[in-house]
């Protein structure tokens, strides 16, 4: 278990659908990660906060969107969504606003299949 | 550009040592990640390179040259807890944690 929780586990929904995922860090840990993982495309980095604010962009989408609140959560928000946004994403958490050498902590996933 | 290059998939024997190459060009460097990630489960990680040189970490080790964009990791006395897929990271620059990662290559280890 590495302290970091997403909900929900699993999501089913429709093309053209909005949701949610919700990540809460490891205790102390300022930095949020959102990755995605497809089977075709690996884990692609979506986007990163530290301590409330924006750090860095990946490839996410304009149809994506995310923050971090005041207690360190992070949400993101998927909309519109397409079949290809299928996969499984992952949040993850590290004590540093910087990469050096600090590892990343990934929670459990979320699994989202847009049907 | 950004690319990360691994091999897809890799079988070697339990109790064996088996090496996992990666190669990269990226804009700026400012390390190297290896995590293992079991089939549906999350990546966890195993090593960092910022320095070129072996780090050692009990049976596994990882090496990097950053004059050649090459890194490996080594598995040593293989189990077969160890088949899993192995992921290269990259973090292109200091202060912006644009990770980069490769498509891992999948491991299985043969009794």
């Amino acid at each position: 278990d590495s302290g970091v929780t997403q909900t929900p586990k699993h999501l089913i929904t429709a093309t053209g659908q909005r949701v949610t995922l919700r990540c809460s860090p490891r205790s102390g840990d300022l930095s949020v990660y959102w990755y995605q993982q497809s089977l075709d495309q690996g884990l692609q980095f979506l986007i990163q906060y530290y301590n409330g604010e924006e750090r860095a962009k990946g490839n996410i989408l304009e149809r994506f969107s995310a923050q971090q609140f005041p207690d360190l959560h992070s949400e993101l928000n998927l909309s519109s969504l397409e079949l290809g946004d299928s996969a499984l994403y992952f949040c993850a958490s590290s004590p540093s606003g910087t990469s050096g050498g600090y590892e990343q902590y990934f929670g459990p996933g979320t699994r989202l299949t847009v049907t | 550009g950004q690319n990360i290059d691994q091999p897809t998939e890799m079988t070697a024997t339990e109790g064996a040592i088996v090496q996992i190459n990666c190669t990269y060009q990226t804009s700026g460097f400012n390390g190297l990640f290896w995590y293992q990630q079991h089939a549906g489960e999350a990546p966890t990680f195993l090593s960092y390179n910022v320095l070129d040189g072996l780090e050692e970490k009990g049976r596994f080790s990882s090496f990097l040259s950053r004059s050649k964009g090459y890194s490996y990791l080594l598995l040593k006395e293989l189990q077969m807890k160890d088949s899993a897929s192995y992921l290269c990271a990259v973090s292109p620059q200091y202060n912006f944690n644009k990770f980069y990662f490769g498509s891992g290559t999948k491991l299985n280890v043969k009794p």
